[in-house]
């Protein structure tokens, strides 16, 4: 059972643009909400992450927008530009857990 | 401030034979620990985690097997190396308390 579906797997944006990418999730047990971005050939690096008693909460450029009641949330890049061209995962987890849940990944590429 | 370290950073193997990749933590203590793989182009396999020394929970039933002889190093091996072993080999780890995890620079490993 897949327990988080990130869309688009895929996503081409031209220079100042805005990238949306979206995650849905079953669980209403989670109450943790990371965005991963990864470069190739590199780790995966903390992006910004949120809890469900923000709606919204912003860092630079990048956004993530949570709707508890509708059990998704997704991350916005205003002004995308080249070097924000990685793969992006979402994730979930449970309060005090151990365990990150990963959606599958978008990979994102911001055309000059 | 925390690093973490994984080595060797690439790895060329033949099938059949055996396996051992490092990780270890520095700037913390009493960790969780994390081994996750990546086939290319695709998203984060959770393999083994632990919450202590010798404490070690398998996600994946596989010829892989992990091991955490001291706090802050966590040790991924197999015996016969597969064909389909091949892939980013990634370790992280978190604080005790927070659901932040946090990865290394990941080990190319391929079985030829």
């Amino acid at each position: 059972q897949q327990q988080v579906k990130q869309s688009p797997q895929s996503l081409i944006v031209q220079k100042g643009g805005i990238s949306i990418i979206n995650c849905a999730y079953e669980n209403t047990a989670f109450d943790y909400f990371p965005w991963y971005q990864q470069f190739p050939g590199k780790g995966p690096a903390l992006l910004i992450a949120i809890r469900p008693d923000v709606s919204e909460k912003k860092e630079g450029r990048f956004t993530i927008s949570f709707n508890k009641s509708a059990k998704q949330f997704s991350l916005h890049i205003m002004d995308s530009q080249p070097g924000d061209s990685a793969t992006y995962f979402c994730a979930v987890s449970k309060a005090a857990g151990n365990k990150l849940t990963f959606g599958g990944g978008t990979r994102v590429l911001v055309k000059p | 401030s925390q690093t973490i370290h994984q080595w060797p950073a690439t790895l060329v193997q033949p099938v059949g034979s055996p396996l051992s990749l490092e990780c270890t933590v520095e700037g913390t203590s009493n960790p969780n620990l994390y081994w996750y793989r990546q086939a290319a182009g695709r998203g984060l396999q959770l393999l083994f985690y632990s919450v202590g020394i010798g404490q070690i929970s398998s996600e994946v039933p596989q010829n892989l097997s992990a091991s955490r002889p001291q706090d802050r190093q966590f040790i991924l091996s197999s015996k016969k190396l597969l064909l389909s072993d091949s892939g980013f080999y990634l370790c992280a780890w978190k604080p005790g308390d927070f659901n932040t995890q946090y990865f290394g620079p990941g080990t190319r490993l391929t079985v030829l």
